[in-house]
């Protein structure tokens, strides 16, 4: 069966690879998904987000993935650059409720 | 023309007084929070406001009062600091279900 992906606070790779960061979300009633990117010093920026009635969504080289059914969502980043180097915070919520954010992970990458 | 913009980025005090962040929003949101982000980066929210009325709060000491004077604008006021609040606090304000944020404010409390 599927597991659920681990958290790793911490991801290193090499510019050029492709990055996945994973989220495990806690609550089976959020219905709208958001990964932000934090560079330091910065607020959380918007990259993507997705629906719960999808489980994948594709942005200029991001793409997300929601798997409701082990409450895992996933961040790839095709062709990692340094600029990509931050921490990315997944966020859920549903309807009229506040997001509420995971934990991070700092996304580390070297030329 | 920054979207959502807090005063002061960075605040330095003593424990025991008072102070104030402001917040401003250029976007026209309904809604706007406070997050407050420890030194491990958990972003936990604190505030909600939706077109000037509280609709989120948090288990937040009531030392923290919020106040929105208008929908554009939630500014955080903290009576008696203690060392614990040392943390950045992040405003943010949205239509619909994303959120847009602000750039922070490090309050450090000595």
């Amino acid at each position: 069966g599927e597991s659920v992906g681990l958290h790793l606070p911490t991801l290193s790779v090499q510019e050029g690879d492709n990055s996945i960061i994973n989220c495990a979300y806690s609550n089976s009633a959020s219905d709208y998904f958001i990964w932000y990117k934090q560079e330091s010093g910065k607020g959380p920026q918007f990259i993507i987000d997705i629906r719960s009635n999808m489980d994948k969504r594709q942005g200029q080289r991001v793409t997300v993935l929601l798997n409701k059914t082990v409450k895992h969502l996933s961040l790839q980043i095709a062709a990692t650059q340094p600029g990509d180097s931050a921490v990315y915070f997944c966020a859920e919520n549903q309807a009229g409720t506040a997001l509420i954010f995971g934990k991070g992970t700092t996304l580390s990458v070297s030329s | 023309d920054t979207a959502v913009s807090q005063t002061p980025k960075y605040l330095v005090t003593q424990m025991g007084n008072d102070k104030s962040i402001k917040c401003e929003q250029n976007l026209g949101h309904d809604t706007m929070y406070w997050y407050k982000q420890d030194s491990k980066k958990f972003l936990k929210i604190m505030f909600s406001y939706n077109n000037k009325e509280l609709i989120i709060n948090e288990t937040v000491p009531n030392r923290f009062s919020p106040k929105s004077p208008d929908k554009a604008h939630l500014n955080l006021h903290i009576n008696s600091l203690e060392l614990g609040d040392s943390a950045v606090y992040f405003c943010a304000s949205s239509q619909g279900r994303g959120a847009f944020f602000g750039q922070g404010t490090r309050l450090t409390v000595v």
